[in-house]
């Protein structure tokens, strides 16, 4: 079965630093993985997608992802941080027995600190 | 139009109304979804629309129902609620079922059941 692990559910960053967001999925064919950011009291929006084509995706806001095979891995990266940033991000895995539901982790809370 | 709308923003009823959640998208999508959302946790998926048939049921009790007019529209009727059933419902659509592609999210529904 499929599943996804983000590390760590709160991380704090100061304005301007290096965002770094974990996400590790378990996948016996190959995977596809999404990031989405969620902002207090509103629905999910998509920040990337890993469909099996380049394994560095650049998202919307700066993001970026690198899919990492040998480390099944999917980190989410962004090389500034904004006070905007500031969200919850889900990492999703899109189930491959068929039904294709996302298998989504747990979260983590980014925190931007002025 | 490339979003996915929910009505109402927020609804409070009492343990014996009955109430229904509406979602709408004009993206020409064949899937739809309904999930709830506990504070601090991912999405839970409940139902999935395919071509305005039901393909899957999460298993979520008989007090929500979901219904599919016509494949723009997807509805969640509700009735005899328990305060448990408080949390934020989210619809997504996404082009089609059948296959690992991204899903589109409304804004949710913030539910408060009394």
């Amino acid at each position: 079965a499929q599943s996804v692990t983000q590390l760590g559910s709160h991380v704090s960053v100061s304005e301007g630093a290096l965002v770094l967001l974990r996400c590790n999925y378990s996948s016996s064919v190959p995977p596809y993985l999404f990031w989405y950011v969620q902002y207090p009291n509103q629905g999910l929006q998509l920040l990337l997608k890993y469909t099996s084509a380049a394994t560095l995706v650049k998202g919307i806001n700066g993001f970026e992802a690198e899919f990492k095979k040998s480390e099944t891995s999917f980190h989410l990266t962004k090389p500034s941080a904004h006070m905007s940033d500031a969200a919850e991000y889900f990492c999703a895995v899109s189930d491959s027995s068929g039904t294709y539901k996302y298998i989504f982790g747990t979260g983590t809370r980014l925190k931007v600190l002025a | 139009d490339t979003e996915v709308t929910q009505t109402p923003k927020h609804l409070v009823m009492g343990m014996t109304n009955k109430k229904s959640l509406k979602c709408e998208q004009h993206m020409g999508h064949r899937a739809m979804y309904w999930y709830k959302q506990k504070a601090k946790k991912p999405p839970e998926l409940m139902f999935v629309y395919s071509y305005e048939k039901l393909s899957i049921n999460e298993s979520v009790p008989s007090r929500f129902s979901p219904e599919c007019p016509n494949s723009s529209l997807l509805n969640l009727h509700l009735h005899a609620l328990q305060p448990e059933d408080s949390a934020l419902y989210l619809c997504a659509s996404s082009p089609r079922a059948g296959g690992p592609n991204e899903q589109f999210f409304g804004p949710g529904t913030r539910l408060t059941v009394l």
